[in-house]
């Protein structure tokens, strides 16, 4: 069974840029979190996908955007990238009632 | 709105030691309450759930974790500690298992001295 991937694992971009990050879920997963952990933080949610469909979304502004995919593939997306954008980003993917299982996520420097 | 404060940021204990990391939660109905431990540069590894029936529940790695209502709380603990459990602690909520979203604590860093 394969677990959450995600890609790339480091990635430097400087300020204004776009950034998308990828993930794909767990084998037989359908829903997809994304989450950002700060240094020293626990991880904030972004927003959810189900089905293809955004299912609920955190405190985020509109400049982070993603996409589903039929395989359930997922892709996070931010423009206009901010200093404050640098994180571990982190994708979970979850079946069902089963808790969500997390990848090893793709930490973003912002310069 | 649901929220996580583990109070202690820091634990220092010593190999062979017991062990117990603090979490309380606020959430106004039933509570799905996980512990997942993040090591250096990787992802959160789910040590253990509580989703309803027995307040003691058991994970992985030798790690337990008793659920009380009254003090809103869902502490870790394990017996004796081992020096690859040096990692961070993350105790979360859900209104829900797999659907809705969890609300993580700031962690708790443990450090294992020989």
């Amino acid at each position: 069974e394969t677990g959450v991937t995600q890609s790339p694992t480091h990635l430097i971009k400087t300020r204004g840029q776009q950034v998308t990050l990828r993930c794909s879920s767990q084998s037989g997963h359908n829903t997809v979190s994304w989450y950002q952990q700060a240094l020293g933080q626990g991880p904030q949610f972004i927003f959810q996908y189900y089905r293809e469909e955004e299912n609920g979304r955190g405190n985020f502004p509109p400049r982070f955007s993603g996409l589903q995919f039929p395989n359930y593939s997922s892709e996070l997306n931010v423009n206009a990238l901010e200093l404050d954008d640098s994180a571990l980003y982190l994708c979970a993917s979850s079946y069902g009632g089963q808790p969500q299982h997390f990848g090893d996520g793709t930490r973003l420097s912002i310069l | 709105a649901q929220s996580v404060t583990q109070p202690d940021i820091h634990i220092t204990v010593s190999e062979g030691a017991s062990l117990e990391l603090r979490c309380n939660y606020s959430y106004g109905a039933t509570p799905y309450l996980f512990w997942y431990v993040q090591s250096p540069g990787q992802g959160l590894q789910l040590l253990l759930k509580y989703f309803s029936g027995d307040t003691l529940v058991q994970g992985i790695k030798g790690f337990e974790a008793e659920f009380k209502r009254s003090q809103s709380s869902f502490n870790l603990r394990k017996p004796s500690v081992h020096w690859s459990d040096a990692a961070e602690y993350f105790c979360a909520v859900a209104s829900n298992s797999g659907y809705s979203t969890l609300t993580f604590g700031k962690g708790t860093m443990l450090l294992v001295s020989p």
